[in-house]
């Protein structure tokens, strides 16, 4: 069974460009959430799609969005980059109704200089 | 809201030797702990977890205690191998899907051969 995998893994931007991640869950996972993973931070909920519904939505602003596809894909985007976004970005998934163990993927490393 | 405070950020052992990483919890609603290992390079990897009606979980040489009272849950790995070298993250949720995970900010451990 393939494990989660998100693209790209590695991006570099500027300042004030946008960026779009994306994130494909192990087949037949129906819930999918975003991690953002600083050497500050550590690791901070960003939020949680499921059947194309946000469920949850950690304390990030709305600079940060996702979204995610009927087959359970998801996008998640950062628009008007600051330095400080300069971050791992993790995605899990999870079967969803109530299994609760999160596989995460190996992570999108963003860049903004 | 929550907040999850983990100890100690680093750790060195011998081969052999017992490990514990212990982490406390603010909100008394939390009811779901997972533990999640990660290696370089990669995502997290859920290695145990436990439920708020639950004192104590072991798979192998791993075991998770958890103290709802005084609001603290430890992990304790048993006869460590320089494998068990990695971060470990401790972390709570408020819902019984244990999604928004709220994490430790880790713990570096080093299994020294």
């Amino acid at each position: 069974k393939a494990g989660v995998t998100q693209t790209p893994r590695y991006l570099i931007k500027t300042r004030g460009q946008q960026v779009t991640l994306s994130c494909s869950p192990i087949s037949g996972h129906r819930s999918v959430s975003w991690y953002q993973q600083t050497p500050g931070q550590g690791l901070q909920f960003l939020f949680e799609y499921f059947s194309e519904t946000q469920r949850n939505k950690g304390n990030f602003p709305g600079r940060f969005s996702g979204r995610q596809f009927s087959n359970s894909r998801s996008e998640m985007n950062v628009s008007t980059l600051e330095l400080g976004d300069s971050a791992l970005y993790l995605c899990a998934s999870r079967q969803g109704s109530g299994a609760n163990v999160l596989t995460f993927g190996a992570g999108s490393r963003l860049t903004v200089l | 809201g929550e907040n999850v405070e983990q100890h100690p950020s680093t750790l060195s052992v011998q081969e052999g030797d017992s490990a514990v990483i212990k982490c406390t919890y603010s909100d008394s609603a939390s009811n779901y702990f997972p533990w999640y290992k990660q290696e370089l390079g990669k995502g997290p990897q859920l290695i145990i977890d436990i439920r708020s009606n639950v004192g104590e979980k072991k798979d192998q040489r791993i075991a998770v205690t958890l103290n709802k009272t005084a609001k603290h849950f430890s992990l304790h790995i048993t006869e460590t191998q320089p494998e068990d070298s990695a971060v470990y993250f401790c972390a709570a949720s408020t819902n019984q899907a244990g999604t928004a995970l709220i994490f430790g900010k880790g713990t570096t451990l080093s299994v020294s051969s």
